[in-house]
């Protein structure tokens, strides 16, 4: 079983529509988790950190369920901008300091 | 907004060269580490580093691989005789004490010929 495992996508999705990505990990021990966005040829960056009680940042929210051991990621109100690949990323237990990538989901937000 | 920095964006180099990829990490952090994405594939973890020593490495970084902290400021990484399957493009990362939240550099896209 992958470390981290996403749908690749892509989705094409109307402009204004909301849209959610999961993702699921396989290492129970998993402590952090994040999720990067990754435009085409350019580093990731970083869009939120995801809390066991969940977050919002704007149109963003992040979901965390760790008795499935899966992470959510949804966008309201879309934008041509939200278009990017979307990363999951997992840092293991407090001894490791690597995170590890998911492949990514890929986005189209269409006008 | 403080930045990772790496320098040169793209380098082109022939099979069995050594070449040197440059960080700048964000001025006040402590980790860093570098990552490479082969084309159409994920990011890996290559290695991280924190207080002048190793402290992850990954399978990837076998002994072609080297990193150095020369100075207060930059961080790099030196792969001593490249492979055509070192081509990749490699991120630096950083992140501040209290927080697992890495800032990646723009990258430096690595050709090897």
């Amino acid at each position: 079983r992958k470390e981290v495992e996403q749908d690749p996508g892509p989705f094409n999705v109307p402009e204004g529509a909301t849209v959610a990505f999961n993702c699921t990990y396989s290492n129970s021990a998993s402590q952090s988790f994040f999720w990067y966005r990754q435009d085409c040829r350019k580093e990731p960056k970083l869009l939120m950190s995801v809390y066991s009680s969940g977050n919002e940042d704007g149109r963003f929210t992040a979901q965390l369920n760790r008795a499935s051991q899966y992470i959510s990621l949804l966008i309201r109100d879309s934008k041509l901008s939200d278009s990017a690949t979307y990363l999951c990323v997992v840092k293991l237990g407090s001894r490791d300091d690597k995170i590890i990538f998911g492949k990514g989901t890929r986005l189209h937000i269409l006008p | 907004e403080p930045e990772v920095t790496q320098t040169p964006s793209h380098q082109v180099t022939q099979m069995g060269q050594e070449v040197i990829l440059r960080c700048v990490p964000i001025s006040n952090h402590l980790y860093f580490y570098w990552y490479r994405q082969i084309l159409g594939q994920k990011v890996e973890f290559l290695v991280s580093f924190y207080n002048n020593e190793i402290s992850e490495k990954s399978e990837i970084f076998d002994d072609q691989f080297s990193v150095e902290r020369p100075d207060g400021s930059n961080f790099t990484l030196k792969i001593r005789s490249t492979k055509l399957e070192d081509s990749a493009m490699y991120f630096c990362a950083s992140r501040d004490r209290g927080t697992y939240e890495q800032y990646f550099g723009p990258g430096t896209r690595l050709t090897v010929t």
